[in-house]
């Protein structure tokens, strides 16, 4: 049981390049959520999904995309990244339980 | 605007002694409040949660405490012991959808 799994765990990027992060879990959970994390701001939702096939915005969801096409994976997108995108990333996923969160990506954008 | 917070960035506590984490919160629909803890390199783990019925939850050396009237609940760690020393995250879930809000978070250190 490996619980929340995110690939890849670093990333250095150039402005203007995209990738997606990976996030995968292993319990069954209907909700997941993506989260950044930077220095003095705690945890910042950038989307999420309440089910298969279902993806809503975050509080910061601006310059991501999303996809939730098996409900075992969740994955985040950045089409054209931007030094701002510099962060760390975590997936989360529950049910009627609190987050189980993976350990993150770390993604530096020059 | 933070709906949650947590004023204090960091705190030191000496080994055996109580450590107490702070976290105000602005909403009054929140129902429900949880502590997540985060070493470095990891991603957080949940600790401890209270719901708005109770002033109080216990769980081995960790206690929260929910003052609902002055929208502010704590965690107590008695004793202290350095494997503690992480990110300690304060957080409810929003009664808007089915996300959750976080505190900024506060860095305890406890020194041997």
């Amino acid at each position: 049981n490996a619980g929340v799994t995110q690939t890849p765990k670093f990333r250095v990027l150039k402005t203007g390049q995209s990738m997606t992060l990976l996030c995968a879990q292993d319990m069954n959970h209907e909700y997941m959520y993506w989260y950044r994390q930077d220095p003095g701001m705690g945890l910042r939702l950038i989307h999420y999904s309440v089910g298969e096939g279902t993806t809503a915005k975050g509080e910061v969801p601006d310059g991501y995309n999303v996809s939730r096409l098996k409900k075992q994976n969740f994955l985040l997108g950045l089409e054209s990244a931007a030094p701002s995108q510099t962060s760390v990333y975590f997936c989360a996923s529950r049910n009627n339980s609190p987050l189980h969160f993976g350990n993150g990506t770390r993604l530096t954008v020059t | 605007d933070q709906q949650v917070k947590q004023n204090s960035p960091s705190l030191s506590v000496q080994e055996g002694r109580i450590s107490i984490l702070n976290c105000d919160y602005t909403n009054s629909m929140f129902d429900y409040f949880l502590w997540y803890k985060k070493y470095p390199a990891e991603g957080p783990t949940f600790l401890i949660s209270i719901s708005s019925i109770k002033d109080k939850n216990e769980d081995g050396r960790f206690t929260v405490f929910l003052n609902k009237s002055a929208k502010h609940l704590s965690l107590h760690i008695v004793p202290s012991q350095p494997g503690d020393s992480a990110v300690y995250f304060c957080a409810a879930p929003s009664p808007y959808g089915q996300n959750f809000v976080f505190g900024p978070g506060t860095r305890l250190s406890v020194l041997p």
